[in-house]
């Protein structure tokens, strides 16, 4: 069984500051995706990275696949009351038939103004 | 941009009684699965769906537990006998032919059994 630790579960800053959140396994993954969620919604997709190592960005977010692929961070720069919410880390493994994604239990964001 | 559409977005039955729970995936896309997150909790794998069979299933997916896509467009998930173990949000999610795992979500269904 995979599994995703994400750290920390709950994170409350000012708006302005910098923060990363972590997603760590001791599995290795073909792929990692990072979602978001607001309350009584379902996830929606911000990034996948695939390559270890991998480094995408999506404005002020920025995101790393480790070189082992089995972890991944996710860094805001200058975060907004607008990045309030719920970020989820996900990992598939293309040798499971179906390419399930396993979750991490997720990373409760609250920026304050 | 197309989305994955889900009804109801709220569904309270009584335990004991069947639910169908109903998808509408992006029309383009190949794969097919179904997730379960109890209040508070991860969001779990059910069941995921490929060439109109199950190519893969969790020990949460038991008898009790079926999908359909019965006409190129709908893919549902029945329970056949609630129980109160079963209320959780259940999301229905959809991949296309991509080399990342990347899973398009619908906006969930929130069960609730009494």
């Amino acid at each position: 069984t995979q599994l995703l630790e994400q750290s920390p579960q709950f994170l409350s800053i000012q708006e302005g500051e910098n923060l990363t959140v972590y997603c760590n396994s001791s599995s290795v993954f073909s792929s990692l995706q990072w979602y978001r969620q607001e309350p009584g919604e379902g996830p929606v997709l911000l990034v996948t990275v695939v390559t270890g190592g991998e480094v995408k960005k999506l404005k002020r977010l920025t995101f790393q696949f480790g070189d082992a692929r089995k972890d991944s961070s996710l860094h805001i720069t200058a975060a907004q009351p607008g990045d309030t919410g719920l970020y989820l880390c996900a990992g598939d493994d293309w040798n499971n038939a179906g390419n399930m994604l396993t979750f991490g239990g997720g990373t409760r964001l609250m920026v304050k103004p | 941009e197309p989305e994955v559409t889900q009804t109801p977005s709220h569904q309270v039955t009584q335990m004991g009684q069947e639910v169908i729970l109903r998808c509408v995936p992006i029309s383009n896309h190949l794969y097919f699965y179904w997730y379960r997150q109890i209040l508070g909790q991860k969001v779990e794998f059910l069941v995921s769906f490929y060439n109109n069979e199950i190519s893969e299933k969790s020990e949460i997916f038991d008898d009790q537990f079926s999908v359909e896509r019965p006409d190129g467009s709908n893919f549902t998930l029945k329970i056949r006998s609630t129980k109160l173990e079963d209320s959780a949000m259940y999301f229905c999610a959809g991949k296309g032919e991509t080399s990342g795992g990347e899973q398009f979500f619908g906006p969930g269904t929130r069960l609730t059994v009494l």
